[in-house]
């Protein structure tokens, strides 16, 4: 079964840091460009970064550019997320998406694993 | 790079059909062939229903539909049931732009 699981998300005060992991299962991980699209509570999706299949391509949406860092281990099939210097603005579901067979579409989706960032 | 414009809400009876309006620009939607949509269920996450404009994966029963013209995206349900009741987003590559992809704000359809 294919299948991605978040997990590290949680509490964390304003300027703080998070790793979220993405647990991939089910399919050839380090064939697939990957990516993290965030939901913020009660608003819409919002695409993140994403990952070449070797790692040697990373893209970021400007308001997260110099804090946050995208990463993967094709050994472990695992994609990760260090989120540093976090605002406020960066509470959200954070969900990973696969873009597999169908080019240029999010094919597979994990469940989310929710950040909220608190005082 | 603004998100692609929905309509907030959208309503049909079962049996009937919806159809859901995407509105990007030229660097987005009107460049490129490469228009997904997303249905999404309350706490759940999303699920791809239409992929290059009109195609449907495996499994996506063939009431939806999508369809561009310009910079303007559709999706369209036919034959509503009760479990397409969810929120409907599109998404369209943008190439080199930042970001490479962008979403629309959403659209909450609903079977009356």
């Amino acid at each position: 079964e294919v299948q991605l699981v978040e997990s590290g998300g949680g509490l964390v005060q304003p300027g703080g840091s998070l790793r979220l992991s993405c647990a991939v299962s089910g399919f050839t991980f380090s064939s697939c460009w990957m990516s993290w699209v965030r939901q913020a509570p009660g608003e819409g999706l919002e695409w993140v970064a994403n990952i070449k299949q070797d790692g040697s391509e990373k893209y970021y949406v400007d308001s997260v550019k110099g804090r946050f860092t995208i990463s993967r281990d094709n050994a472990k099939n695992s994609l990760y997320l260090q989120m540093n210097s976090l605002r406020a603005e960066d509470t959200a579901v954070y969900y990973c998406a696969r873009v597999g067979v169908h080019p240029r579409a999010f094919d597979i989706w994990g469940q989310g694993t929710m950040v909220t960032v608190s005082s | 790079q603004s998100a692609l414009t929905q309509p907030p809400s959208a309503s049909g009876s079962p049996g009937q059909s919806v159809t859901i309006s995407c509105t990007g620009t030229s660097s987005d939607v009107g460049g490129y062939n490469y228009v997904s949509w997303y249905q999404q269920h309350p706490g759940k996450a999303p699920k791809l229903m239409i992929y290059e404009v009109s195609k449907r994966p495996s499994g996506v029963p063939d009431r939806f539909s999508g369809s561009k013209s310009g910079n303007t995206a559709s999706l369209t349900v036919s034959g509503l049931q009760a479990e397409d009741e969810a929120d409907y987003y599109c998404s369209s590559y943008a190439g080199s732009n930042n970001p490479p992809y962008v979403f629309g704000t959403g659209t909450k359809v609903t079977v009356l």
